[in-house]
């Protein structure tokens, strides 16, 4: 059964910090999705990477991915309120479902 | 805004009670999935529609079901409604539901039950 787990689960963090989240997952893949989604509100697709050392950025955000050692990470650089948020990462086997993980609740504060 | 609608957007219904919700897919999309997220949990995997078929279910009970019309929308059936079933359920449309291509979630129902 494929797990997925992120860490940390909370993050405070202030403005103009940089700092990373975690991205583990039990089962080869090389399929590897990152979803935001603000409270109250749907999922809005972030990132999709479909192969090792696949690396994404879009803004101040910036996505990786190790299929070897099974770990996606997802950059922050010098945060901005507006990135307030909880973060998914989620994967796939190919032909199977999304499986999520518990989401990384990120706060920052001024 | 991804193209992906959903109704109602929430809704109170009381234990036993049935509940229908409706997704529209993005234009062009053939599959639609559906998940169910409780409160501080990431998305479960109800179960996908390809092309009116069932492609796929998660660990759900048969009293969640649901449909795929020709048009490729899409509904959600849950009987006997439980208090645990009270959560934000999601839908999410994709282009062929092979894998590895991003899905697309509308904005979600919210369903209380009490």
């Amino acid at each position: 059964e494929l797990k997925v787990e992120q860490n940390p689960l909370f993050l405070s963090m202030q403005e103009g910090k940089n700092y990373t989240i975690y991205c583990n997952y039990s089962t080869t893949s090389d399929r590897l999705y990152w979803y935001r989604q603000d409270p109250g509100k749907s999922l809005e697709s972030l990132f999709v990477l479909l192969s090792n050392g696949a690396v994404k950025q879009e803004g101040r955000l910036m996505a990786s991915l190790d299929t070897k050692a099974r770990l996606s990470t997802l950059h922050i650089t010098a945060a901005v309120h507006d990135l307030s948020a909880t973060y998914f990462c989620a994967v796939d086997m190919g032909n199977t479902p999304l499986v999520f993980g518990k989401g990384t609740r990120l706060s920052v504060i001024a | 805004e991804t193209g992906v609608t959903q109704s109602p957007t929430h809704l109170i219904k009381t234990r036993g009670q049935q509940v229908t919700l409706r997704c529209s897919s993005q234009s062009g999309h053939n599959t639609v999935s559906w998940y169910q997220q409780a409160l501080g949990q990431g998305p479960q995997f109800i179960f996908q529609y390809y092309r009116e078929e069932e492609n796929g279910r998660g660990n759900f009970p048969p009293r969640f079901s649901g449909l795929q019309f020709p048009n490729y929308s899409s509904e959600l059936n849950v009987n006997a409604l439980e208090l645990d079933d009270s959560a934000l359920y999601l839908c999410a449309s994709s282009l062929t539901g092979l894998g590895g291509e991003t899905q697309y979630f509308g904005p979600g129902t919210r369903l209380l039950v009490l």
